[in-house]
């Protein structure tokens, strides 16, 4: 199983918008909403963030939003704050109980 | 508060065994699907191995078949993750997460395995 395509590295201003992609496959991605996306801040343990492709767990800010169209899922980050840089992941169900990851996006905060 | 410990990693040689454990508190563990993810050093996150709550079926990664086995026990609240034949590319912190891809999903903070002579 191949690993899901983000960009290596994305950057933005405070206040900005950014959308991170991850893009998989019709046997991942694009036939499942069973898409997850975790944010790890340098030396820590992965926080789950957007999951079944656009839902927010409680507690996680709203600035956060998921989306899936085909074989690929996004991940939008709104006003962006000096708080969000860190590493973003995506994940995605494929098949059989299996899973497969992003290969990861580094945030910087400009 | 939902806590997930990990122990049991530490330094071994290639070829030899580990058994890493996940003491689980603060939610209903028999009730949770539980995985082990991994990330090597400086690297992504990869899925090891997943398991259903009564513990009957279990699903690895592909490459790892054969050399892992996930285990629990809801009795004692504990995940296992045993690890034979292992090799240095199986060097990694190993993370216990519980239902990692639902809205309850919680990681612990990991447990370095490292492999080498």
């Amino acid at each position: 199983q191949s690993a899901l395509t983000q960009p290596a590295s994305v950057s933005g201003s405070p206040g900005q918008s950014m959308t991170i992609s991850c893009t998989g496959t019709s046997s991942d991605v694009g036939s499942y909403n069973l898409v997850s996306w975790y944010q790890q801040h340098p030396g820590k343990a992965p926080k789950l963030i957007i999951y079944e492709a656009n839902k927010r767990p409680s507690g996680v800010s709203n600035r956060f939003s998921g989306s899936k169209s085909g074989n690929t899922a996004s991940l939008t980050i709104s006003g962006l704050q000096a708080e969000d840089e860190a590493d973003y992941y995506c994940c995605s169900h494929a098949g059989s109980a299996t899973y497969v990851f992003g290969t990861g996006t580094k945030v910087t905060v400009l | 508060e939902v806590q997930l410990v990990e122990s049991g990693g530490g330094l071994v040689q290639p070829g030899g065994s580990l058994r890493l454990s996940c003491a689980a508190s603060g939610f209903t563990f028999s009730s949770d699907w539980m995985s082990w993810i991994r990330q090597a050093p400086g690297k992504g996150l990869e899925w090891v191995a997943s398991i259903i709550p009564d513990g009957s079926e279990k699903y690895y990664e592909d490459s790892l078949k054969g050399r892992f086995t996930i285990s629990r026990d809801n009795a004692e609240n504990s995940l296992y993750l045993h690890m034979n034949s292992l090799r240095t590319e199986d060097t990694a912190v190993y993370y216990c997460t519980r239902d990692f891809v639902r809205r309850q999903g919680y990681w612990g903070q990991g447990t370095l395995v490292t492999v080498s002579s």
